[in-house]
């Protein structure tokens, strides 16, 4: 079957600007996460969703950093008043299970440049 | 604070020759611990998840080992479309993220 899917692949931003990015999870995933990837780093944990609840938003940097997942499968991730420092790498994942305790299957990410 | 550091930074083999990449992780109270490769312009393609101390998995050339203070990815034979970045990452009963590290970015010549 199909994978985590993302769109826009790559976005370019002018500073100041906001940003939608799209998340489609295997069908039928309870959970879901979203990561943030600089360059030559490891994934770092933003927010994570059970179904349509938002349960662990603790990772977002600011309150220019919001998430939604409304019907419990494709989720937005938006941020507000782009600023250089969000250019990186946003990775979705997906995962059967709802306690978050097991693999999770990452999309192909979101390249955002903000310049 | 849970940690999770990688060793080494980058690694060079040339086929053949086998290696182990490092995962040296602080937790309190692992849940599981995940390695992924990580292709260029990709997402991270989960390998394996170790659950507790003593327990080990393979998958064709790569063997994952896991102690109550590190991981060890063992790839045996490396040929060059094993060349990605690996990366490790725990989860601790506490919360629902993957802690990873910065990865280890193996090349490997033909």
């Amino acid at each position: 079957g199909a994978g985590v899917s993302q769109s826009p692949r790559y976005k370019v931003a002018k500073r100041g600007q906001d940003v939608a990015l799209r998340c489609d999870p295997i069908s039928g995933h309870v959970s879901l996460f979203w990561y943030q990837q600089a360059l030559g780093q490891g994934p770092e944990f933003l927010t994570y969703f059970q179904n349509e609840a938002q349960l662990d938003k603790s990772g977002l940097p600011s309150d220019r950093f919001f998430a939604e997942r409304p019907e419990g499968s494709v989720s937005t991730l938006k941020i507000q008043r782009t600023q250089q420092e969000d250019s990186a790498v946003y990775l979705c994942a997906s995962s059967s299970t709802s306690g978050a305790t097991y693999e999770q299957y990452f999309g192909p990410g979101t390249r955002l440049t903000v310049t | 604070e849970d940690q999770v550091t990688q060793s080494p930074e980058a690694l060079r083999l040339q086929e053949g020759e086998s290696s182990s990449l490092n995962c040296s992780y602080t937790v309190s109270g692992l849940r599981g611990l995940f390695w992924y490769r990580q292709d260029p312009g990709k997402g991270p393609e989960f390998l394996f998840t170790l659950y507790s101390a003593g327990e080990e998995k393979e998958k064709e050339r790569l063997k994952a080992t896991l102690t109550k203070k590190e991981s060890f990815l063992h790839i045996t034979a490396p040929k060059p479309e094993d060349s990605a970045t690996y990366l490790c990452a725990v989860q601790a009963y506490s919360n629902n993220d993957m802690r990873f590290g910065a990865g280890t970015r193996l090349t490997v010549k033909p």
